[in-house]
């Protein structure tokens, strides 16, 4: 499979506790995004990756997050301290990168759903 | 950044009948692209209208971006129980340059 696969699937978890996700891209996809979404809204971006560089982080972006993609390949999700708030499904996407400012295709993996008790 | 609205939030047609969803946003877009997210599964990319009045198809999709490139349409065919899910216009998140912004998007149900 030469898709966007991330892992796990599903995590539940309780309020209170830190829980890790991880996104391995398609490879050679240079840019690496994270989105959020909730039951009835459209994904909601979070922050992405130019290679090893983040170069953009939304306002929902709290500081009991962060992101990393130490070698400009696969990218971790960490959120410390969950709040029931953070329960939702966890996307990732990559593309290609061609350079300059054109919106290239981005390639949603299957997502995370967070359950936060 | 950049921010769209997207009408109706859900349609119910039975199969054979036609389905538009609208998109619109109060400023100029670059461009715009649609997703479709199947029940339990996630976006998947569809289409990039970047040319004001472009007009694309896909088999029984049409996918329309206005003159003034403030809106955008897709319209579907004589609907089938497998074009059931949810279509989501997307835009340049402004700040990132590289990010997106979803509209709510629009749940289409197709009973045969």
């Amino acid at each position: 499979d030469t898709g966007v696969s991330q892992d796990p699937r599903h995590k539940i978890t309780k309020r209170g506790q830190n829980v890790t996700f991880r996104c391995d891209p398609i490879s050679e996809h240079n840019r690496l995004y994270w989105y959020r979404q909730t039951l009835g809204q459209g994904p909601e971006f979070l922050t992405y990756f130019q290679n090893e560089a983040q170069l953009e982080k939304s306002r929902l972006l709290s500081d009991r997050f962060s992101a990393e993609r130490p070698k400009g390949s696969f990218s971790t999700l960490e959120i410390q301290r969950t709040e029931q708030g953070d329960s939702a499904m966890y996307l990732c996407a990559s593309s290609q990168g061609a350079g300059g400012a054109d919106t290239d295709t981005q390639y949603f993996g299957p997502g995370t759903r967070l359950t936060v008790l | 950044g950049q921010q769209v609205m997207q009408i109706p939030q859900y349609q119910h047609v039975q199969e054979g009948e036609d389905f538009t969803t609208y998109c619109n946003s109060s400023t100029t877009l670059s461009n715009i692209q649609w997703y479709k997210q199947r029940p339990g599964g996630h976006p998947v990319f569809l289409i990039q209208l970047v040319k004001s009045g472009e007009v694309k198809k896909q088999k029984r999709l049409t996918f329309q971006f206005g003159e003034a490139k403030k809106n955008s349409s897709l319209h579907i065919t004589a609907t089938q129980t497998t074009d059931v899910g949810t279509y989501f216009c997307a835009v340049d998140n402004s700040n990132s340059g590289y990010a997106l912004n979803f509209g709510k998007g629009t749940s289409l149900l197709v009973t045969p």
